[in-house]
């Protein structure tokens, strides 16, 4: 079974500031792929960030990176020198590579960025 | 980055209706998606397809059914609307593997409000 936890509901950042949100997931796959994604009040999803199970370098992409601790099984986003525009819902994935074609989402965070 | 497509972005309609929400890519992949959205929530897997002549039920019975006659096309039908089928639809693709990272290219979504 495929699972992501997001715990937090709702984050508040100021702008500039670096800001985490917490991703946990539970699988049975020994090969995974972990993403991110960005939803903006417009609601289109937009990708972000990757990374596999087999990587042992957390993943960077500009402003942002992931925090990848397999043995906790937790892939946190990073964002760093967070902008106005970065308020949005963020939603943590993950797919198997050996249980099939479905990507598990988590129920999102909804970061908000002070000016 | 894919170019993915849905129509219409906004649709409201009454109970009863039989509608169909349609999706398109141009990039050729063939692995394609869709899930259901309530504003702020997770996302739930509809159907998806692995290519032409292949679909499968997602874990969100929403009394729809799709079809994959083409690859680039992948509609999705509503037989008889009804309120609690209102929701966003995001329709998504995937690139083959060993094209690039494995994730998937969301479309702009539809919103459908049913009366």
């Amino acid at each position: 079974a495929q699972k992501i936890t997001q715990t937090q509901p709702g984050m508040f950042v100021q702008e500039k500031e670096a800001v985490t949100l917490d991703c946990t997931y539970d699988t049975s796959d020994q090969s995974y792929g972990l993403f991110w994604y960005k939803q903006p009040s417009s609601g289109e999803m937009i990708f972000l960030i990757y990374q596999g199970s087999y990587d042992e370098q957390n993943a960077t992409e500009g402003r942002y990176s992931l925090n990848f601790q397999k043995a906790r099984k937790s892939a946190n986003l990073v964002i760093s020198a967070s902008q106005l525009g970065d308020s949005a819902m963020y939603f943590c994935a993950m797919r198997g590579f050996f249980t099939g074609n479905q990507f598990y989402f988590g129920t999102g965070t909804s970061l908000t960025v002070i000016p | 980055e894919a170019d993915i497509y849905q129509t219409p972005r906004y649709l409201v309609i009454g109970t009863g209706k039989k509608i169909t929400l349609e999706c398109s890519q141009t990039m050729g992949h063939d692995k394609m998606y869709w899930y259901q959205q309530d504003p702020g929530m997770e996302l739930h897997l509809i159907h998806y397809s692995y290519g032409v002549n292949s679909t499968e039920k997602g874990d969100l019975s929403s009394e729809s059914t799709v079809s994959r006659i083409r690859t680039e096309h992948f509609p999705l039908t509503l037989e008889s609307a009804r309120p609690s089928h209102t929701s966003q639809y995001l329709c998504a693709s995937r690139l083959p593997p060993g094209q690039g990272i494995d994730t998937q290219y969301f479309g702009p979504g539809t919103r459908l409000t049913v009366l």
